[in-house]
């Protein structure tokens, strides 16, 4: 079964610091990862999308990271603010069919305390 | 800001009703999908579209039905809501290429069935 799983669960963090979040998953054939951002009652906002051949991609104070051998993406965010309190989610597809199906890693709720 | 939109944003109603939740885009985009998610949970894909009169079943089984007569518009329907509907529906969009596209998502609909 193919799965994405993202740890760790929730963070706190305080404003200005920084944190990196993780995700491993077993899809295969992989296609591609995407993280995506969620504001709370919002829907996914896309910040990076990364393929078999990259090994890290930035956007802003957001950089990501891939090893494609050990199945491994990470999230790293760098002097946070209060806005980026918001779930990230891993997004991992195959290129098993024509759609490019998704899957969804259940996120990590990080909350940026002043 | 992606060019999707979703209505109602909230909606609470009895057991027994139908409704339909409405999904726009104007991006021109091809693919169009529906994700339901519960809260803290991944999303899950229940309807999908390659285009114009497509409409496929996604992985989570949903007594809800899709259709698609106009590229733009990709509305879901509830014939008889029940308390196990109760959830978050996400609406998202890719144009060509394949996996590699980025998915833009709606703000969501919160249904609460009572």
């Amino acid at each position: 079964k193919n799965q994405v799983e993202q740890s760790p669960q929730s963070l706190i963090i305080l404003e200005g610091k920084n944190c990196t979040l993780q995700c491993n998953y077993t899809v295969s054939p992989f296609s591609n990862l995407r993280w995506y951002k969620q504001d709370t009652g919002r829907g996914p906002v896309s910040l990076t999308i990364m393929t078999f051949s990259e090994n890290t991609k930035s956007n802003g104070r957001y950089t990501a990271t891939l090893d494609a051998d050990t199945k491994q993406s990470s999230l790293h965010i760098t002097a946070s603010q209060l806005s980026d309190s918001a779930s990230y989610i891993c997004v991992v597809s195959d290129r098993g069919s024509t759609l490019g199906r998704l899957y969804f890693g259940r996120g990590t709720q990080l909350t940026v305390w002043p | 800001e992606a060019d999707i939109y979703q209505t109602p944003r909230y909606l609470v109603i009895g057991t027994g009703k139908k409704i339909t939740l409405e999904c726009s885009q104007t991006m021109g985009h091809d693919k169009m999908y529906w994700y339901q998610q519960d809260p803290g949970m991944e999303l899950h894909l229940i309807h999908y579209s390659y285009g114009v009169n497509s409409t496929e079943k996604g992985d989570l089984s949903s007594e809800s039905t899709v259709s698609r007569i106009r590229t733009e518009h990709f509305p879901l329907t509830l014939e008889s809501a029940r308390p196990s509907h109760t959830s978050q529906y996400l609406c998202a969009s890719s144009g060509e290429g394949g996996s590699g596209n980025i998915q833009y998502f709606g703000a969501g609909t919160r249904l609460s069935v009572l």
